[in-house]
């Protein structure tokens, strides 16, 4: 079983609808989650990061962690063309002082017009 | 100001090579890594460094040597380059150990031929 898990897409979905991007782990031990896009031939730059179970919200992204169930999801609302990239889960875990990120292979979005 | 740079972007070389890629961060951050995304786009840590320290060492070939000659700098130096080190390497920083909030450097695609 894969550390970090995604469907690696393509997703596709049209421009204004509600994009739901998912993510499951192994280590019931992680403690943090973050969201990365990456858009073609670019770094991946942060957008969303979570700690808690529940809903995290910031502007049209709300990311929800559920910790029993070892999941993660990206909730991109009112999506835009500007949306279609490569959307990367990535979970903090390791012993205090030796923490890494474990990242996803990533799925891949498009927002069609 | 880039936040976190790379240098050189691209690096086309031939196999037995060796190469080096530089990395700065001007965050003031006090944690540095290097990462490999593969051409399946799957990113891999390889080293993390705090304050000049070694971290973590994800079991690299030990052809890859990093070194950070302050907390600001990271290089990372590969000797007798083989066809499967062609790939993206990212340098990214965050602001403390254990916190893994990570930012990208753009990126060297390295070439082997």
């Amino acid at each position: 079983q894969k550390e970090v898990e995604q469907n690696s897409g393509p997703l596709s979905v049209p421009e204004g609808a509600i994009a739901s991007l998912n993510c499951t782990y192994s280590d019931q031990g992680s403690q943090s989650f973050f969201w990365y896009r990456q858009y073609s031939g670019k770094s991946p730059e942060l957008i969303m990061f979570i700690y808690s179970n529940g809903d995290k919200e910031d502007g049209r992204f709300t990311a929800q962690l559920n910790k029993a169930s070892q999941y993660v999801s990206l909730l991109i609302r009112d999506s835009q063309p500007s949306d279609s990239a490569t959307y990367l889960c990535a979970v903090n875990k390791g012993d205090f002082g030796n923490e890494k990120l474990t990242f996803g292979t990533g799925t891949r979005l498009t927002i069609i017009p | 100001d880039t936040a976190v740079s790379q240098t050189p972007k691209y690096l086309v070389t031939q196999m037995g090579n060796d190469k080096s890629i530089k990395c700065e961060q001007n965050l003031g951050h006090d944690t540095m890594y290097w990462y490999k995304q593969d051409s399946k786009k799957f990113l891999k840590i390889m080293f993390s460094y705090n304050n000049k320290e070694l971290i973590i060492n994800e079991t690299v070939p030990n052809r890859f040597s990093p070194k950070s000659p302050d907390k600001a700098h990271l290089n990372l130096h590969i000797n007798s380059l083989e066809l499967g080190d062609s790939a993206v390497y990212f340098c990214a920083s965050s602001q403390f150990q254990g916190n893994t909030e990570a930012f990208f450097g753009q990126g060297t695609r390295l070439t082997v031929v």
